[in-house]
């Protein structure tokens, strides 16, 4: 079975400055999609970035950038010059080509002023 | 507006009761799916369902069921036979495009008991 697992409970980093959330997956399949969400305090989950496992290249949002290792089945992700309003938890989640999400159990991320 | 929409917000239920949260979407997607959220938890899969008028059982399934009579609407019912009801329920909808469909996600609706 698949699984994701976040290994960080909870991260603080001041504003401006840059943090990196890690996420690990165990999966056999080769094909796969990854996602990161952003749930802040109003609980409404918000998608920040995803990417295809068969693409090499990091998928980059605007400050928001992965850095996808497939043969690691790492998958964390970057924010760049953090900002208040990106106090949130934030859940890592995985799809094979044919199923479900599979959410780890989150980090919570402070950014202080 | 497009979008999700779940109500109630907040919803006591009383022992032995019944109760149902109400999901519907407009976006014209496909599937639809509710998880539960426990604190320190991530979400975790209820139902969902890709067509209507078909449904499949999630990883906690036991004490709930679902209907999907229409594409835009998936309500799902807690019965007296879940026994820790308490949680934070998401529904998300998306549509099938056999790869990288997103999920996007409803407000939620609080459950407690009473």
């Amino acid at each position: 079975a698949q699984t994701v697992t976040q290994s960080q409970p909870e991260m603080s980093v001041q504003e401006a400055e840059t943090v990196t959330l890690s996420c690990t997956y165990d999966t056999s399949e080769n094909n796969y999609y990854l996602f990161w969400y952003k749930q802040p305090p109003s609980r409404q989950m918000i998608l920040v970035i995803r990417q295809e496992a068969y693409k090499q290249q990091n998928a980059t949002e605007n400050r928001f950038s992965v850095n996808f290792q497939k043969a690691a089945k790492s998958f964390s992700l970057k924010i760049s010059d953090s900002q208040l309003g990106d106090t949130a938890m934030y859940f890592c989640a995985f799809r094979r080509s044919q199923g479900n999400l599979i959410f780890g159990k989150g980090t919570k991320l402070s950014v202080k002023p | 507006d497009g979008g999700i929409t779940q109500s109630p917000k907040y919803l006591f239920r009383k022992e032995g009761q019944n109760v149902t949260l109400s999901c519907e979407q407009n976006l014209n997607h496909d599937a639809m799916y509710w998880y539960r959220q426990d604190p320190g938890q991530g979400l975790r899969l209820i139902y969902y369902s890709q067509i209507v008028n078909d449904f499949q059982k999630g990883d906690i399934a036991e004490g709930y069921s679902v209907s999907r009579e229409k594409k835009e609407s998936f309500p799902l019912t807690v019965t007296s036979a879940q026994k820790n009801p308490t949680a934070f329920y998401l529904c998300a909808s998306s549509i099938l495009a056999g790869g990288l469909e997103t999920q996007y996600f409803g407000p939620g609706t609080r459950l407690l008991v009473l």
